[in-house]
């Protein structure tokens, strides 16, 4: 079955350390989304691409940074984590604009 | 600026009765909007979307331009619906924007 896959699922960092989430789908989407969720505030777009060659900052960006490989991965970066990062983090992907998103297991991540 | 308010954090409703998760949007113009779940140990998936006007699940939900509002609505719940609901607004950037999310817990 075509599906949108995360790794890690679970990662435990500490304070400064670089950390990479990768998403990978094999749906044939062209767009690709990073969300983060906290308890309380639901979902918040981090980043989100069209294809390979456009990248947009979401709601949250800062200490973030994206890279799309190809059309089926995109990874997620936090260059230096801090603990406020802490969260569960999300990658989905859709065929067009507001079609349907489909979304990985999602990532927890916490830092120390 | 787009913006989605789930007003309810937590629902706690008993099997049999009538449910309504409130979603109300600030957007200025013509609002695509949806309804995600995540039931325990499932992804988030996509529920229903009002461009579609269908039932899912038993759930309906109707976009009130003059409230701005999507609430969804079950006349009878049952014990499955217990999960985590969002409501999310399709913006002119051609991305969502999500609410806080209810927790709708169904008791037996």
């Amino acid at each position: 079955d075509a599906d949108v896959t995360q790794t890690p699922r679970n990662r435990i960092t500490k304070t400064g350390k670089r950390i990479m989430l990768e998403c990978s789908q094999t749906k044939g989407h062209d767009r690709m989304y990073w969300y983060r969720q906290d308890p309380g505030l639901g979902l918040q777009l981090i980043y989100y691409s069209f294809d390979v060659k456009d990248i947009n900052k979401g709601e949250i960006s800062d200490g973030y940074s994206v890279s799309r490989q190809a059309q089926a991965k995109f990874s997620l970066s936090l260059e230096s984590a801090i603990p406020n990062q802490t969260a569960l983090y999300f990658c989905a992907t859709s065929e067009e604009a507001y079609n349907e998103q489909f979304f990985g297991p999602g990532t927890r991540l916490t830092v120390l | 600026a787009q913006r989605v308010t789930q007003p309810e954090k937590l629902l706690s409703v008993f099997k049999g009765a009538p449910v309504e998760l409130k979603c109300n949007y600030s957007y200025s113009g013509s609002p695509e909007l949806f309804w995600y779940v995540q039931y325990s140990r499932q992804r988030l998936q996509l529920l229903l979307r009002h461009i579609s006007r269908e039932s899912i699940k038993g759930f309906t939900a109707d976009l009130n331009k003059g409230e701005t509002s999507f609430h969804l609505k079950k006349p009878f719940a049952q014990e499955e619906d217990s999960a985590m609901y969002y409501c999310a607004l399709g913006s002119g950037a051609q991305k969502l924007v999500f609410g806080q999310g209810t927790r709708l817990t169904i008791n037996p």
